[in-house]
């Protein structure tokens, strides 16, 4: 199974700043199926993004993904109150589908 | 809008079982694939079974293979997932997901239900 290992573990950001996560695979994405999902305390993942850089409906154009192969990243323009939060990366090209152990951005 | 309500779970002892229930509403439930997620405490996601929209296409994590069954009744809007031979280590928090696919999987999740929680302990 193809093994993601986001980095950093925690963020530290203040509300204005860029946040730019990464995400690398154990092995190539096959074409480029990554989502991006976003969890806050007590709530349910929430997609973000899907096939690497799709935004899904209803997420704000502040947040975009890139990368292909084996390396991805999820970026925010600038961090929103209500984006402080879990993000996970996950993929879905090869079976079984699977997560990273995700990163925390929290409030510095 | 979609709505996904889980429910059935709760606590049983190692080596019980448990059905979980979930309950779709705001679309086409029967075209679409559908998926369970879990989540232990203070820990990740990870994949636990899928099911294709007319039931053709059944997987599971290799964790839960032989222990778990995931069914659906698209007359009933309802996923179902029976969990037998329960460990400490199923522990979690499980969800119901929406899939992008129809007739076939796809592992992308777009919607998700607000989970139930199933704690094995004696």
């Amino acid at each position: 199974e193809i093994v993601l290992t986001q980095s950093p573990g925690t963020l530290s950001l203040s509300p204005g700043e860029r946040a730019t996560l990464s995400c690398r695979a154990s092995q190539s994405v096959s074409t480029s199926y990554l989502a991006w999902y976003q969890q806050k305390p007590g709530q349910a993942p929430r997609l973000l993004i899907y096939g690497a850089s799709s935004r899904a409906t209803g997420i704000p154009d502040r947040f975009s993904g890139s990368g292909s192969g084996t390396d991805f990243t999820l970026t925010v323009s600038r961090l929103e109150p209500e984006d402080f939060a879990v993000y996970y990366c996950q993929q879905y090209g090869s079976s079984p589908p699977t997560f990273g152990q995700g990163t925390k951005v929290e409030i510095k | 809008e979609v709505q996904l309500v889980e429910s059935g779970g709760g606590l049983v002892k190692p080596g019980g079982s448990l059905r979980l229930s979930c309950a779709a509403s705001g679309f086409t439930f029967s075209i679409y694939s559908m998926n369970w997620v879990r989540q232990a405490p203070g820990k990740g996601l990870e994949w636990v079974s899928s099911i294709s929209s007319s039931s053709t296409y059944i997987y599971y994590a290799d964790s839960v293979k032989g222990r778990f069954t995931v069914s659906r009744d698209n007359a009933k809007n309802s996923l179902y997932l029976q969990m037998n031979s329960l460990r400490a280590e199923d522990t979690a928090v499980y969800y119901c997901a929406t899939d992008r696919g129809r007739t076939v999987v796809s592992g992308l999740f777009d919607s998700w239900g607000q989970g139930t929680l199933v704690t094995v302990s004696s």
